[in-house]
């Protein structure tokens, strides 16, 4: 397909696993955004790859949260010794461009749903 | 700092009826785009509209209509004789044109339309 794919799209997890939550972009965006959607809240930023480079780490809630993206495509969004507080859905976002105007529209992946007993 | 506010929570209405969800944001950007997204349950976010700030022209689309204001900071959206497939959370959200754009969501308003 031509859109964003994120993997898997359900995870249950015990407190203190860890996991790993991937994405992938559509095939040469640029940009990439992770975001998290607590139940019944807005998405909100965690962390922002133009191609290789983390340029914006600032919504990551603790060090516990790692993202990378290597070689520009996909990324993987890691969570260490997860707490429940952590469950939520985790969002994907790519865009074709780096910065401007309408033509740099977020296309949206359909999200993971972590859940931490 | 950029903020949008959703102040309504939950909005039922009967199909058929008209029904408006609200939006009022916050920036010191003079260059920004506002959205609206559908989120059914099936959790996908929608695009459904953008608008950026120096167009302030309502826009119809079917059953659907945004209302931007900027002298209220607001950007209103009205379904028109609701359908039960309308049901979903609708978020309103901010772009500021510079930099990579990250989105500013609201919270959300959870709309059922009611058979």
């Amino acid at each position: 397909g031509a859109g964003v794919s994120q993997s898997p799209r359900y995870k249950v997890a015990k407190r203190g696993q860890d996991v790993a939550l991937r994405c992938d972009p559509i095939s040469g965006h640029v940009s990439l955004f992770w975001y998290q959607q607590a139940l019944g809240q807005g998405p909100e930023f965690l962390t922002y790859f133009q191609n290789e480079a983390q340029l914006d780490k600032s919504g990551l809630p603790s060090d516990r949260f790692f993202a990378e993206r290597p070689e520009g495509s996909v990324s993987t969004l890691k969570i260490q010794r997860t707490q429940q507080e952590d469950s939520a859905v985790y969002l994907c976002a790519s865009s074709r461009l780096v910065a401007g105007g309408e033509e740099n529209e977020q296309f949206f992946g359909p999200g993971t749903r972590l859940t931490v007993l | 700092a950029q903020k949008v506010t959703q102040a309504q929570t939950e909005i039922s209405v009967v199909e058929k009826e008209d029904v408006t969800l609200d939006c009022v944001y916050e920036t010191r950007d003079t260059t920004y785009y506002l959205f609206w997204y559908k989120q059914p349950p099936s959790g996908e976010l929608v695009f459904l509209i953008r608008r950026n700030s120096f167009d302030e022209q309502n826009e119809i689309s079917g059953r659907y209509s945004w209302n931007f204001q900027k002298s209220t900071s607001s950007f209103n959206f009205t379904i028109t004789a609701s359908q039960v497939v309308d049901s979903a959370v609708y978020f309103c959200a901010l772009v500021n044109s510079g930099g990579y754009q990250k989105v500013t969501f609201g919270t959300g308003t959870k709309l059922q339309v009611i058979p």
